[in-house]
């Protein structure tokens, strides 16, 4: 039983470079969230996702960043155009189902280091 | 907004000493979940505290939810060098929510 998968594991981008992040959610899991993590600190929630739709993209910058969850395939975290303070962990997470309740399993991460 | 706080932000023990870490909203949360990340891994699910004054152990580790739902504390009793890591306590936005809001962690480092 797989767990929440996140490619690539790490990732060097130069500025003004595209990064694209991988998330396959648990099976089953039809919800997913994203997390920043800058060194030395907690996680700062970006975006909720399920199937096609995005739910609450509040912690998510308005600019250079988007994030989808298609029908078939995995959530996709896009920073456009990259600058050095993007440099973080990336982590999702998944849930089964929405609910005050529902326990989300996170992902390996992406390191992205921006030069 | 919402705030999550959590104290110490670092604690260093000698390996077999017991240690705490508490964690403090500024609202009242429906439930609070308790992570443990070890350095250079991914945040892994500990518990989740639901009622008020709950109390769960799991084998050295004893899970505390406060009266008010505002404050909860994770302690260790006889830490081992496998307990290195951080541990994060989370509570949802609002009730309802699914949004986490993180606690930024403690570090616990331990002298074998």
């Amino acid at each position: 039983n797989a767990g929440v998968m996140q490619n690539p594991r790490h990732l060097v981008r130069r500025r003004g470079q595209e990064a694209r992040l991988r998330c396959s959610p648990m099976k089953g899991h039809s919800h997913v969230y994203w997390y920043r993590q800058l060194p030395e600190e907690g996680l700062k929630f970006m975006v909720y996702l399920q199937k096609e739709n995005i739910i609450d993209e509040s912690g998510m910058p308005k600019e250079r960043f988007s994030a989808e969850f298609p029908k078939e395939g995995p959530s996709i975290l896009r920073i456009q155009q990259v600058v050095r303070g993007d440099s973080a962990a990336y982590f999702c997470a998944s849930s089964l189902r929405w609910g005050r309740q529902e326990t989300q399993y996170f992902g390996p991460g992406t390191r992205l280091l921006v030069l | 907004g919402q705030q999550v706080m959590q104290i110490p932000q670092y604690q260093h023990v000698q390996e077999g000493e017991d240690f705490t870490t508490y964690c403090n909203s500024s609202t009242t949360l429906s439930n609070i979940q308790w992570y443990k990340q070890r350095p250079g891994g991914h945040p892994v699910f500990l518990i989740q505290l639901v009622k008020s004054g709950e109390v769960k152990k799991q084998k050295r580790l004893t899970f505390q939810f406060g009266e008010a739902k505002k404050n909860s504390s994770l302690h260790i009793t006889a830490t081992q060098t496998t307990d290195v890591g951080t541990y994060f306590c989370a509570g949802p936005e609002f009730q309802g929510a699914q949004k986490l809001v993180f606690g930024q962690g403690t570090r616990l480092t331990i002298n074998p």
